[in-house]
């Protein structure tokens, strides 16, 4: 059974960077099938993906425009877990933040997110 | 604003069957046939009932099915139950550019 278990603290001052971490069971974030996205969750935007990574004999990334700017998504293959950065926040980054798999394999098609993290409430606040 | 485009609401009695909307555009719904619908509880995560249109992931009820018309797909929940009571939330690729656009959501109700 796939697990994903987010952590990071839940308060950030605007300017500065938002810091989150997945931790990953039952898969591996170097799985040649998956790939690890961000997803955030705001009254205002609604649902909005962030980014992704994943590994195909090499690893890539991919981001959503409005934060490509701002965003990195890494990988920690030691502790088999990958992470968010945001940089510059401001109070419009305030949302829950979902980390989620997308599985290529075992009926799906790998462009649909089949496992989901707890989610985490940051708020952007000084 | 969200990129697809939802009801805000629907609501059923127990038994009855209710569609629930979702419509984008040539980019993204019409463009793919990579729909998915999440339910979602509250204070839950969400959790992905139909993908590729109409293919219910293992556990999923075979009440909860999907279809797709041009830019606009369709969730229909047949022989509504309390639990199904959830907000639900459409989902489409759009392309190497844009990658996943949601709905803004529809809160379901059984009466």
């Amino acid at each position: 059974q796939v697990q994903l278990q987010q952590s990071g603290p839940g308060l950030v001052k605007p300017s500065q960077t938002l810091s989150l971490t997945c931790a990953i069971s039952g898969d591996s974030v170097s799985s040649n099938s998956a790939a690890w996205n961000w997803v955030r969750q705001s009254p205002s935007r609604g649902l909005e993906w962030l980014g992704r990574t994943y590994y195909r004999s090499k690893w890539y990334n991919n981001y959503a425009v409005s934060v490509k700017s701002r965003i990195t998504i890494n990988p920690d293959t030691s502790k088999n877990q990958f992470s968010l950065q945001l940089n510059s926040v401001t109070p419009e980054d305030t949302a829950v933040y979902y980390c989620a798999r997308a599985k290529v394999g075992t009926g799906y098609s790998g462009y649909e997110f089949d496992y989901w993290g707890q989610g985490t409430l940051v708020t952007v606040s000084s | 604003q969200s990129a697809l485009t939802q009801p805000p609401s629907a609501s059923g009695s127990p038994g009855q069957s209710v569609t629930i909307s979702c419509t984008g555009t040539s980019n993204d719904i019409g463009g793919y046939n990579y729909v998915s619908w999440y339910q979602q509880h509250p204070g839950k995560a969400p959790k992905v009932m139909i993908f590729e249109v109409s293919k219910r992931p293992s556990g999923v009820p075979d009440r909860f099915s999907g279809s797709k018309s041009g830019n606009t797909a369709s969730l229909t929940v047949s022989g509504l139950q309390a639990e199904d009571e959830a907000d639900y939330y459409c989902s489409s690729y759009a392309g190497s550019t844009n990658f996943w656009v949601f709905g803004g959501g529809t809160k379901l109700t059984v009466l």
